[in-house]
């Protein structure tokens, strides 16, 4: 298994851009989930989804979309890229929610100019 | 405010000391996660507890849901275990959220 994988690893963008950050799991695992995280921050959730299409905000959702088409599949969608999104962003799984074992993906660093 | 806090933000110590790395929080919670986050960024999940105590290899987690404290220890440190360790709460009420804290960066030193 593969486990939780994240791409791309590095990308810069420029103010305005567009963007999808993809994320894949092999685990069959209903509990999907996206973080940023920020120096002296920790983490913050920015969505969630508990299953194949459902999804739902966290605590940092403005500037993001999601969609969860399949089960293995959640990319996080950047409209309009701003200076402020500037992060590291993880991605998560869980058989079937938040109160079981998380598994996290290597990160995307975001620069954007 | 943070929901969850955790001290200290940063410790050093000697091999062989024995740590701990506390996490409360200011609400109610059904379960508490530990995770590590090495130095090259990957996260694991160390445990995931909602009363008592779970123990792996050197690492002790507990919980005290009255009290709103959980701690983590570890015996016999190691260089190896130098990493940000983190605590994330689950709010009860069927929220599926995670609260973090903001880690803990543990050095071990030879």
């Amino acid at each position: 298994n593969a486990g939780v994988t994240q791409t791309p690893k590095f990308q810069v963008l420029k103010t305005g851009q567009s963007m999808t950050l993809q994320c894949a799991q092999d685990m069959n695992h209903e509990y999907m989930s996206w973080y940023r995280q920020d120096p002296g921050m920790g983490l913050r959730l920015i969505h969630y989804s508990v299953g194949a299409g459902i999804t739902d905000q966290g605590e940092v959702p403005n500037g993001y979309n999601v969609s969860r088409s399949t089960t293995e599949d959640f990319p996080l969608r950047l409209l309009s890229a701003a200076p402020s999104q500037t992060s590291v962003y993880f991605c998560a799984s869980s058989s079937e929610g938040a109160g079981e074992t998380q598994y996290f993906g290597p990160g995307t660093r975001l620069l954007v100019l | 405010k943070n929901e969850v806090e955790q001290s200290p933000q940063n410790l050093t110590a000697q091999e062989g000391e024995f740590i701990t790395i506390n996490c409360s929080y200011s609400v109610g919670i059904s379960a508490l996660h530990w995770l590590q986050q090495h130095p090259g960024g990957g996260i694991v999940s160390l445990f995931m507890l909602s009363s008592g105590k779970k123990k792996h290899g050197r690492l002790i987690a507990t919980i005290n849901i009255q009290e709103k404290h959980s701690s983590l220890h570890i015996t016999a440190s190691h260089p190896r275990d130098s990493a940000v360790y983190i605590c994330a709460a689950l709010t009860q009420g069927g929220s599926e959220k995670l609260v973090f804290g903001k880690g803990t960066k543990l050095t071990v030193n030879p």
